[in-house]
């Protein structure tokens, strides 16, 4: 199999705080991990990739000091929301390359709401 | 910029229906393309993916055109279970790319 999870799979936050999501493959080493966020309606838009052991590159228009990516091993990265704010709020998807396919391995998400 | 295109729908289709969704890109270099599926507030899960040649599991046929930049999917015998939205995903190259997901085709099975 290929597993993948995320924690927390739903956090309800104060805006100007920060949050931490964990994405971890379970049963495999992802040499590549990468960030996705949706917004109601909207498709899955991907914010960053991550590479265990280096820099996460990030899309445009994402700003790497508000998301704070770490990829310190092959089975975890963690997506931090800095002062997050209320328009943060979204659907946070990661999703794992086992790096055997072009098959990526989504984990389920975490829906964060900044009031 | 990479983008995927899809009808958004919703498609209301009685069940046993057959009922075909295309999406476009506009990545001339993508290479590899998926149909994903994605129920209310869940993550997306694979559907299929879509080569050249079309691909067909069970119920399901995938076709890709690369001179119209195209992307296909038939459902056959339709389900209620197969209500859900359909997503069109394009990467750009190899397994280190991210993905390009369409806002997705809503799917509605009528009994």
């Amino acid at each position: 199999g290929a597993v993948v999870s995320q924690h927390p799979s739903r956090v309800i936050c104060k805006s100007g705080t920060s949050v931490k999501i964990e994405c971890r493959s379970l049963d495999f080493q992802a040499t590549t991990m990468f960030w996705y966020r949706q917004f109601p309606k909207q498709s899955l838009m991907l914010m960053a990739t991550s590479n265990e052991g280096s820099k996460a590159t990030y899309e445009q228009g994402v700003e790497k000091d508000k998301f704070l990516i770490n990829h310190a091993s092959l089975t975890l990265s963690t997506l931090t929301v800095t002062s997050a704010h209320p328009e943060d709020s979204s659907f946070y998807i990661c999703s794992a390359d086992r790096g055997d396919s072009y098959e990526q391995y989504f984990g389920p998400g975490t829906r964060l709401t900044v009031t | 910029r990479k983008e995927v295109e899809q009808d958004p729908g919703p498609f209301n289709v009685p069940e046993g229906a057959t009922v075909a969704f295309n999406c476009t890109y506009s990545n001339s270099a993508s290479q590899s393309f998926f149909w994903y599926r994605q129920d209310c507030r869940k993550e997306p899960k694979l559907l299929m993916s879509v080569y050249s040649s079309g691909n067909e599991d069970g119920r399901f046929t995938a076709q890709l055109n690369r001179a119209s930049q195209y992307i296909s999917l038939l459902i056959r015998d339709s389900k209620l279970s197969d209500s859900a939205t359909y997503l069109c995903v394009a990467n750009s190259g190899g397994g280190a790319d991210g993905l390009t997901f369409g806002k997705g085709t809503h799917l509605i099975i009528q009994p």
